[in-house]
């Protein structure tokens, strides 16, 4: 079964400084990869995805995430965060080989980004 | 604006009582999702619907019941069977299942709490 995992509850950060928010997956074949944000009360709004290609995905707001199949790990970063960037952040996984095409998330790191 | 409009954005349910969460969208998109959301848990899908008139359950169907009429709509029903229903609740859509390489966009959520 497919799974994905993000094994920081949390991960605090000082305005300007690099940022990563980490995720590992397990799924059989090859996976589709998805980055999230949410604000508070709010939905989850699409940040970027890795189907096929560049190993490295740029997306919304300067993050950028980098497919590592060896590693089985799509890390989200950013070079310099913002206060606003403050979030929770979901990594999910589909996998193509899975007839349901079901996208499964993980529990989320928020994301704390200090003055 | 296209989007997905979900209602209502509080509700309070005495226990024992059934209870009906609006899902609108005019995005066009064929598939709808609902998910569950729980502090610390990620999302967990409920339901979904890959066209008009035909759904599927997801991970933590027990307890909730759906219906897809029309293309816009796609209300969720949390009924009493339901033991932990205290919960956010989000609903998606995509433009269709695309093999799990679709995004999704998602409402602004509804938040139940059981009294």
């Amino acid at each position: 079964a497919q799974s994905v995992a993000q094994p920081e509850d949390q991960v605090n950060v000082a305005e300007g400084n690099p940022l990563t928010v980490k995720c590992t997956y397990s799924v059989s074949g090859n996976p589709y990869l998805f980055w999230y944000v949410q604000y508070p009360n709010r939905g989850l709004q699409f940040l970027l995805k890795y189907i096929t290609g560049d190993n490295l995905v740029k997306g919304s707001y300067g993050f950028e995430a980098e497919f590592n199949k060896s590693q089985t790990s799509f890390h989200l970063k950013k070079p310099s965060a913002l206060v606003s960037d403050s979030a929770l952040y979901f990594c999910a996984v589909s996998a193509p080989m899975d007839s349901s095409y079901k996208l499964i998330f993980g529990s989320g790191t928020r994301l704390l980004v200090r003055p | 604006d296209g989007g997905i409009t979900q209602s209502p954005k509080y509700l309070f349910r005495k226990e024992g009582q059934n209870v009906t969460l609006s899902c609108e969208q005019n995005l066009n998109h064929d598939a709808m999702y609902w998910y569950r959301q729980d502090p610390g848990q990620g999302l967990r899908l409920i339901y979904y619907s890959q066209i008009v008139n035909d759904f599927q359950k997801g991970d933590i169907a027990e307890g909730y019941s759906v219906s897809r009429e029309k293309k816009e709509s796609f209300p969720l029903t949390v009924t009493s069977a339901q033991k932990n229903p205290t919960a956010f609740y989000l609903c998606a859509s995509s433009i269709d299942l695309g093999a799990g390489a679709n995004v999704l966009t998602f409402g602004a959520g509804s938040r139940l709490t059981v009294l």
